[in-house]
């Protein structure tokens, strides 16, 4: 079992960029959660996806949108980057049901520069 | 939503010691408090969970403790080992809302 998959491990951009990062959820998970974490922060909760609906969102801009693709795995975008988007995004796996034991990414390092 | 306050923000121990760990929540109906440990560079993994109906949960040298009329739980580790040394984060459920973190030292 491959776990989360998360693609690219680290990518750079400048401000007003826009980027795309991906994410696979582990074996039998539908649910996606995606996360952002800032140095020495602790994950802050963007959204979740699950049947292709964003079902609960944090409170990020509408700069962040996402996807969910009919395998489950997820995309997260983020558009006209700025320098505080710099972080640690998580993508973070769960099935629906009582167990909600969130599985992590090993994530993806973004720098806006 | 949610808000999750957790202290300390760095414990030191002695290997050995035991390490509490504290975290209160705001909203009355979650129901769910996992605790993530985060070694330097790694993904979060969960080491353990406690669901409201549940008072206390042991697992081997980890334990949680859920107060729910008070609105806090903690995270209880005996016998620290240097390899226990990361940063810890208590959350709370619905989507999970993370504590700042406790960065643990565990000194041989």
């Amino acid at each position: 079992d491959a776990g989360v998959t998360q693609s690219p491990t680290h990518l750079i951009k400048t401000r007003g960029q826009q980027v795309t990062l991906r994410c696979s959820p582990k074996s039998g998970h539908d649910t996606v959660s995606w996360y952002q974490q800032a140095l020495g922060q602790g994950p802050q909760f963007i959204f979740q996806y699950y049947e292709e609906e964003e079902r609960q969102r944090g409170n990020f801009p509408d700069r962040f949108s996402g996807h969910q693709f009919p395998n489950y795995s997820s995309e997260l975008n983020v558009n006209a980057l700025l320098l505080g988007d710099s972080a640690l995004y998580l993508c973070a796996s769960s099935s629906t049901g009582p167990v909600r034991e969130l599985f992590f990414g090993e994530g993806s390092r973004l720098t806006v520069l | 939503g949610e808000n999750v306050e957790q202290h300390p923000s760095t414990l030191s121990v002695q290997e050995g010691d035991s390490a509490v760990i504290k975290c209160t929540y705001s909203d009355s109906a979650s129901n769910y408090f996992p605790w993530y440990k985060q070694e330097l560079g790694k993904r979060p993994q969960l080491i353990i969970d406690i669901r409201s109906n549940v008072g206390e949960k042991k697992d081997q040298r980890i334990a949680v403790t859920l107060n729910k009329t008070a609105k806090h739980f903690s995270l209880h580790i005996t016998e620290t080992q240097p390899e226990d040394s990361a940063v810890y984060f208590c959350a709370a459920m619905c989507a999970l809302t993370f504590g700042k973190g406790t960065m643990l030292l565990v000194s041989p």
